[in-house]
């Protein structure tokens, strides 16, 4: 079957690092992508990785290891507005976003 | 770009009736098009996929006669609820994959609160 890991529930400091991970299991595999979602709203893309290695972006950075089946989200310098859930969503055989159930960060002052 | 709009963003309805909620893609053309639901504090559980065109790919536990889809043109996916219950109270997000686009990213919608009483 099909599966997706990535822990509930996560709390940070604001202005620290976080790492979020995310483990997969699919049929095939074409990506990976990690989306936002603050309560009440619809996921906002983050980041998409289809080769080994970290990409950055700012203050997000994510990483891919196809052969493990492992991914991760590295937020740094927290803000308080990252407060939100964090979505892990790898793409099958048939490129469909395989969904995990989602990371909720807290943010603490 | 890649902006994707839903309409209504909240909808009340009795008990019985039925609601339509609609998904465009307002500056790309959508080949595809997803229909999520979300319960509070839940994941994302894809309802269908919806192919311009065709007739839509339900997932497993999904009642097709009950969440009807229609995707008539390459902008514009249609759900619509039929029946409501109030156990069909749920967030409905729509997302879409652009046509043109090399990666499988889906732009999602702002979704619709749908409260049934």
């Amino acid at each position: 079957g099909q599966n997706i890991d990535q822990p509930t529930e996560m709390t940070a400091t604001e202005g620290a690092i976080v790492q979020i991970n995310c483990t997969y299991q699919t049929s095939g595999f074409n990506g990976l992508f990690w989306y936002q979602q603050h309560a009440g709203e619809a996921p906002t893309f983050l980041s998409y990785n289809v080769l080994d290695g970290l990409e950055e972006k700012g203050r997000f950075s994510s990483f891919l290891s196809r052969s493990k089946g492992y991914s991760y989200l590295l937020l740094k310098e927290l803000q308080m507005k990252d407060s939100a859930s964090y979505l892990c969503a790898a793409v099958d055989s048939n490129y469909q976003l395989i969904w995990g159930a989602g990371t909720k960060l807290i943010i603490k002052p | 770009g890649a902006v994707v709009s839903q309409h209504p963003s909240r909808v009340i309805c009795k008990s019985g009736t039925s609601v339509k909620i609609e998904c465009r893609s307002l500056d790309f053309q959508a080949t595809t098009m997803f229909w999520y639901r979300q319960f509070p504090k839940q994941s994302l559980m894809l309802m269908a996929t919806s192919n311009e065109g065709s007739k839509a790919t339900y997932e497993q536990g999904v009642e097709k006669d009950k969440f009807l889809i229609n995707h008539a043109s390459l902008t514009l996916s249609t759900l619509t609820v039929t029946s409501a219950h109030p156990e069909d109270s749920s967030f409905y997000i729509c997302s879409a994959r652009d046509i043109e686009g090399n990666s499988y990213e889906q732009y999602f919608g702002p979704g619709t609160r749908l409260t049934v009483t």
